[in-house]
């Protein structure tokens, strides 16, 4: 199917382990994002990527790692989990000029 | 850096108008947008606005642009039950790809 996938959809983790969320997109977008949600800050920024090897910090990149080898995959990980961390996380992807962003359907993380 | 406000909550009778306001910081916006999310959703745009516009309308929604007081605002004509939902103001800067959110206002319709 065409679009952005997120998965998992939910995630319990303990703190301190290590936890990956991925993002897949079946359009080929240049530009692919993480934001977090969370209650009163609406969407924040953590890490964007303008291109495959291409990718910027944004607001709140402490604690995550991204990487994106492929065009269509950009895989967000948090190396030791800590409770800050829960959120829902969503990836986004645009492409070139285009002026619309397409979101996923988010990823509910929980760190006990 | 930039910011975006908004009012968390705002209540409205089926069949009224509704208005969702919001203001912010960055005078070099180029473009504004208004995402809608349904619950357990993701976001998805509703409407957009260049910054030399001041007003945009598509079908029931109404967008509104101050660039002097740096404010937008999107009008709901004839509020539906189904337009109950998030809405998150948007600001986009320059080139720049990525978007600066509000904090959401959540629109809760009453019958």
């Amino acid at each position: 199917d065409a679009g952005i996938t997120q998965s998992p959809r939910y995630k319990i983790t303990e703190t301190g382990r290590q936890v990956t969320l991925m993002c897949h997109q079946t359009w080929s977008h240049s530009y692919m994002f993480w934001y977090r949600q969370d209650l009163g800050h609406g969407l924040r920024l953590i890490y964007y990527s303008a291109a495959a090897d291409i990718t910027d910090k944004g607001e709140v990149p402490d604690g995550y790692v991204v990487s994106r080898s492929k065009t269509e995959n950009f895989p967000l990980t948090l190396e030791s989990a800590t409770r800050s961390q829960t959120s829902v996380y969503f990836c986004a992807s645009s492409e070139g000029d285009r002026l619309e962003a397409f979101f996923g359907q988010g990823t509910r993380l929980t760190v006990v | 850096g930039e910011d975006v406000e908004q009012s968390l909550f705002l209540s409205v009778r089926e069949g009224d108008s509704s208005v969702i306001n919001c203001t912010y910081t960055d005078s070099s916006s180029t473009y504004l947008y208004w995402y809608k999310q349904e619950p357990g959703a993701g976001l998805q745009l509703l409407t957009y606005i260049f910054s030399n516009m001041d007003m945009k309308q598509d079908q029931r929604l109404t967008v509104l642009l101050n660039k002097k007081d740096k404010h937008l605002s999107l009008r709901i004509a004839d509020t539906q039950t189904g337009d109950s939902a998030i809405y998150f103001c948007a600001e986009r800067s320059g080139s720049a790809r990525q978007l600066t959110f509000g904090s959401g206002t959540q629109l809760t319709v009453l019958p």
